[in-house]
């Protein structure tokens, strides 16, 4: 199983753009990353997917360099609403039922207004 | 559609007692996880099921047993409870290849006393 370094805190200010970055050195090659926000006392959801370059969707934008061992979670523009855990996991979304996610500790973001 | 269910919610239990979480989904998924979340800790695969009949040990599968009773039904059984089982439930489902988005239930809080 892929394995996930991401850092374990950090803090911004409403208005500022966030930047999680996730090392997975040993991804391969029909791995997808995939990143998730989990807010207390409620199951993770979905934030965004991607394999390589810039995926953007309404909440955020992945970045990954060519090389696929890292990756980027942006956030612009944060809110008080957006203090959460943000995990990067790392698998073969064509494996299908045996696709076995690793959740590691996530980053612990808060904004501060 | 209610997306994934999980009851009940909390639950107060002895140790030794026995128990059994219930979850659904109703969203025609292949694939159903169960995990456990610990305070300040992220989510460890207890087990989970690739497709209707099968079964497989996550990552922390002692002291649990698991039932896939149909595409829609997952339940988690502790037979005999510990208080190192004291712990946060969330229960899982994906499609089965095609994207790596889960989609979990609210989570049943477990205390074992």
């Amino acid at each position: 199983l892929a394995k996930t370094t991401q850092p374990i805190s950090m803090d911004s200010y409403e208005g500022q753009e966030v930047n999680i970055t996730c090392s997975h050195n040993n991804i391969a090659t029909n791995d997808y990353i995939t990143w998730y926000q989990q807010f207390p006392s409620q199951g993770p959801r979905f934030i965004i997917q991607g394999y390589k370059t810039k995926v953007t969707n309404e909440v955020a934008s992945l970045f990954i360099p060519a090389d696929r061992k890292s990756s980027t979670l942006s956030l612009p523009r944060v809110s008080l609403s957006d203090t959460a855990v943000y995990y990067c996991l790392v698998g073969d979304m064509r494996s299908g039922g045996s696709y076995i996610p690793t959740f590691g500790r996530g980053t612990s973001l808060i904004v501060h207004p | 559609n209610a997306g994934v269910t999980q009851t009940p919610k909390f639950q107060v239990l002895k140790t030794g007692q026995s128990m059994t979480l219930q979850c659904a989904q109703d969203m025609n998924h292949n694939s159903m996880y169960w995990y456990r979340q610990d305070p300040g800790m992220g989510l460890r695969l207890i087990y989970y099921s690739a497709s209707e009949g099968t079964t497989d040990k996550g990552e922390v599968p002692n002291g649990y047993n698991v039932s896939r009773l149909n595409k829609r039904e997952f339940s988690l059984r502790l037979e005999s409870a510990a208080p190192s089982q004291t712990s946060v439930y969330f229960c899982a489902s994906r499609r089965i290849a095609g994207h790596n988005e889960q989609f979990f239930g609210p989570g049943t809080r477990l205390t074992v006393l």
